[in-house]
């Protein structure tokens, strides 16, 4: 069964630091693998997303992700915090042949001046 | 504007009183999906619907209702509610197909005492 898990519930930069945000998934097959961000008191938008085109994928705001099928890990990462940076971000996979999304902890980003 | 509508935003209740949270979507999207958020838990779906008039069960359905007699509408219903359902609910839709990202709404947060 599909499975994601996000490494660090909470993490920590400065600003202008690089951002790491870490998740494992396992999945019996390629999986689809989305990440979203949470900004306070809003829904999830969709940052980016994995769809065995390319292994490194560039969403908005300067995010991009690896895949790397060895490791089962699609971690997110952006050279540069910013202040705007800081919400929750969560990493996903679909289930099977339908739409549904299995959504890992999250994890919440914070970023100091 | 491309948008899911989730109302109301907020709502305090009491246990056993019966509450309704409609979600509307104006992307003619065929899959909608409620969710619960929680602290340490990510989203948990409760319920999803694939087309009009069909729905499934997620994995908390408990205590929930849904219908879809609309293609925009996939309302939340709760007949009886109580303190664990208090919570943060979304709602979300996206056409079919593994790799489309899902839309979300801004979400509802419902407070049960």
């Amino acid at each position: 069964a599909q499975s994601v898990t996000q490494l660090g519930s909470h993490v920590s930069v400065s600003e202008g630091a690089l951002v790491l945000l870490r998740c494992n998934y396992s999945s019996s097959v390629p999986p689809y693998l989305f990440w979203y961000v949470q900004y306070p008191n809003q829904g999830l938008q969709l940052l980016l997303k994995y769809t065995s085109a390319a292994t490194l994928v560039k969403g908005i705001n300067g995010f991009e992700a690896e895949f790397k099928k060895s490791e089962t890990s699609f971690h997110l990462t952006k050279p540069s915090a910013h202040m705007s940076d800081a919400a929750e971000y969560f990493c996903a996979v679909i289930k099977g042949g339908y739409n549904k999304l299995i959504f890992g902890a999250g994890t919440r980003l914070a970023v100091h001046p | 504007e491309a948008q899911v509508t989730q109302n109301p935003r907020y709502l305090i209740t009491v246990t056993g009183k019966k509450l309704t949270v409609t979600c509307s979507q104006n992307m003619n999207h065929e899959y909608m999906s409620w969710y619960r958020q929680d602290p340490g838990l990510g989203l948990r779906q409760i319920y999803y619907s694939m087309n009009v008039e069909v729905t499934d069960k997620g994995d908390v359905p408990e205590g929930y209702k849904v219908s879809r007699k609309e293609k925009r509408n996939f309302p939340l219903i709760l007949e009886s509610p109580s303190p664990n359902q208090t919570s943060l609910y979304f709602c979300a839709s996206s056409f079919t197909g593994q790799n489309q990202p899902q839309h979300f709404g801004d979400g509802t947060r419902l407070s049960i005492l």
